[in-house]
């Protein structure tokens, strides 16, 4: 059974550092994308970018670009969103999800919860 | 980048009816990559159509897609009461891997 299973939520506060993981099983890690997708209180769904654990290719939404960094540890299936300076905009549901080449978002994982308040 | 645009924003019908959904995009949809999500509260998104008529694993055959170019359609034939919920259309693009979601349709009991 293929699962992608998340960190827990994070309450943190503006300018400080957080990475959040994401670690898949039941496929081979290294075969699938893994995209992250931020969900903002009452709001849709936003890409924010994909990785290829395999290597380690990463490509940003626009959106995105140079806010936060999306990397993968193959060795230990798990892949990462972080952020080097959280803002209260930042306050949202992440998700991880996966896909193969020329597919959508296949499986998700439940979710992160990131807080981030003075 | 496309643009996608859902409409109705709020679609407000009773178990048994039928659900008919419309996403457009801003310029046509390379290869007919469109995808469409359900998304209940406190859940993650679950995939329910991809390549605009294909249903995914495990989905429902009261689910189906059709579209090309611009303009696409999610149809639910009934309504059966777990289906209320959020529905989003998703363009996507294979190399580099690119995607864009629309703002959703929710789809509420009347």
């Amino acid at each position: 059974e293929v699962q992608l299973v998340q960190s827990g939520a994070e309450v943190k506060k503006p300018g400080e550092f957080l990475r959040i993981s994401c670690k898949g099983s039941g496929y081979s890690f290294t075969s699938y994308w893994i995209s992250w997708v931020r969900q903002m209180p009452g709001k849709g769904l936003e890409w924010m970018g994909s990785t290829y654990p395999s290597d380690s290719y990463t490509t940003y939404s626009p959106s995105f670009q140079g806010h936060v960094t999306i990397s993968a540890d193959k060795s230990i299936s798990t892949a990462y969103l972080q952020w080097s300076s959280l803002k209260a905009s930042d306050n949202a549901m992440y998700y991880c999800a996966t896909f193969s080449a020329g597919s959508p978002f296949d499986y998700w994982g439940q979710g992160t919860l990131v807080t981030v308040s003075s | 980048e496309i643009v996608l645009t859902q409409s109705p924003g709020t679609l407000s019908l009773s178990p048994g009816e039928r659900a008919t959904l419309s996403c457009r995009a801003s310029q046509s949809v390379i290869s007919d990559y469109l995808a469409w999500y359900q998304q209940k509260p406190g859940q993650a998104p679950r995939l329910l159509i991809y390549g605009t008529s294909s249903r995914a694993t495990g989905i429902p055959d009261r689910f189906s897609g059709s579209g090309s170019g611009t303009d696409f359609t999610l149809t639910i034939s009934r309504l059966e009461p777990e289906d209320f919920a959020v529905y989003y259309c998703q363009q996507y693009r294979s190399s580099p891997p690119g995607f864009t979601f629309g703002p959703g349709t929710k789809v509420d009991i009347k």
